[in-house]
């Protein structure tokens, strides 16, 4: 079945940029997206890339897809302590059924 | 304003007391679901309906029941809830080209 990988930690200091990466299965996913769980919140959509781009850019946020190496990534510019979360990866499968989650990355920002 | 509303938001049980875990939502979706994530596991599904009196299995549906009798609500029930089933759980819900999904604000739960 479809899998969906991330690593579970990351920290960063306040300022730099973050990279959040995943890695996927289904080749045949027409969606990826990324959502966002602040503490005792529930998931917000922070963006969505379909398959055949590259990449996609909105404000502090990047994302960039590599479909022949299965590869999603976030990358958030100027990191704030605001952004600490966690951050799932997720795709929609073959049937659009179901979103496949993965187990979430955890962003902690220092000061 | 959208919205997908669970309640309750906590609970506590003891093990073997059926309860219910309402969801509902205002955007007229036909497609609603369950999840729920544990440390580690991401979310896993466990039960959706793509519309009135349409149900199926997710990945982990074995101890949960759904109904769908109405558009707008979709009831998560454990007859006889154990421990392993203490998790944060989350009603999801989009409309037919589910691009996109909304979910809840999340109800944890706690068997004892």
């Amino acid at each position: 079945g479809e899998d969906v990988e991330q690593s579970l930690f990351l920290s960063v200091r306040e300022g730099d940029s973050s990279v959040i990466n995943c890695t996927y299965t289904d080749s045949s996913s027409t969606y990826l997206y990324w959502y966002k769980q602040e503490p005792g919140a529930g998931l917000q959509l922070l963006t969505y890339i379909f398959s055949n781009m590259d990449m996609k850019q909105d404000q502090r946020l990047t994302v960039l897809l590599n479909k022949k190496d299965k590869h999603l990534s976030l990358r958030i510019a100027d990191t704030q302590t605001g952004d600490s979360a966690i951050y799932f990866c997720a795709e929609k499968d073959n049937y659009g059924q179901n979103f496949v989650f993965g187990p979430g990355t955890r962003l902690s920002v220092l000061p | 304003e959208a919205q997908v509303t669970q309640n309750p938001r906590y609970l506590i049980t003891v093990t073997g007391k059926k309860l219910t875990v309402t969801c509902s939502q205002n955007m007229n979706h036909e497609y609603m679901s369950w999840y729920r994530q544990d440390p580690g596991l991401g979310l896993r599904q466990i039960y959706y309906s793509m519309n009135v009196e349409v149900t199926d299995k997710g990945d982990v549906p074995e101890g949960y029941k759904v109904s769908r009798k109405e558009k707008r609500n979709f009831p998560l029930i454990l007859e006889s809830p154990s421990p392993n089933q203490t998790s944060l759980y989350f009603c999801a819900s989009s409309d037919t080209t589910r691009d996109r999904v909304d979910f809840g604000a999340g109800t944890r739960l706690s068997v004892l």
